[in-house]
């Protein structure tokens, strides 16, 4: 089984909706990094979590971090067409910041 | 201009051929990573990089080899390509110093690389 699991694996959401992706890790989870990823092209960061109960927004995108549940959520407010693409999120298990694991991702469709 | 660059952006080659895939960065930053990514699978870490000297296998290393050649550099090599290692494959860099304990990653545009 993954150490990093996503879900869902896809999701399609009509313009404007609200939605949230999940990321639950096998393992303790030191940091939690957010990135998106358009279409086979590279991976932007979004956001990085690391205390527990941590909070962060950036425009219409929320991501908090449940250490105990070794899990964090990505909720998108309102979705645009911009928000379409794959979300991935990275966990430092290791304590040392020293790499990433990273989940299988979620693809986003949003129509009009 | 871009952060993390790769060159190529696409290869083809064939089954057998030695393929060396390059990345370059202007962040200054000591480390620096592979990976490949598969449909379904994520990203998977070949090779990892914390400075010249330090080089470190990842999940996924077999038939692959890399070659860091000065900070900015870090070069992937397939010695004798197979089918299965049709991906697309990333460059990241982080800053991660001593005694850090966050690890942004910067990633470059990607290499897609078929062999047949």
């Amino acid at each position: 089984s993954q150490e990093l699991e996503q879900s869902p694996q896809s999701l399609i959401v009509q313009e404007g909706k609200n939605l949230t992706i999940n990321c639950t890790s096998s393992k303790t989870l030191y940091g939690l990094y957010w990135y998106k990823q358009k279409y086979g092209e590279g991976l932007i960061f979004l956001m990085m979590l690391q205390k527990g109960g941590e909070e962060k927004s950036h425009e219409k995108i929320t991501a908090k971090l449940d250490e105990k549940k070794q899990q964090s959520s990505l909720h998108i407010t309102a979705s645009q067409p911009s928000h379409a693409g794959i979300y991935l999120c990275g966990a430092d298990n290791t304590g040392t910041a020293s790499k990433l694991t990273f989940g299988t991702g979620t693809r986003l469709q949003v129509t009009l | 201009d871009a952060d993390v660059t790769q060159t190529p952006r696409n290869r083809i080659t064939k089954t057998g051929k030695r393929i060396m895939l390059e990345c370059s960065q202007t962040k200054g930053h000591d480390r620096m990573y592979w990976y490949r990514q598969d449909p379904g699978l994520g990203l998977q870490l070949i090779y990892y990089s914390f400075d010249v000297k330090d080089i470190n296998k990842g999940e996924i290393s077999d038939g692959y080899s890399v070659s860091r050649q000065a900070q900015a550099k870090f070069s992937l090599s397939l010695e004798s390509a197979i089918p299965n290692q049709t991906a697309l494959y990333f460059c990241a860099t982080s800053e991660g110093s001593g005694g850090a304990t966050y690890n942004e990653q910067f990633f470059g545009p990607g290499t897609r690389l078929t062999v047949l």
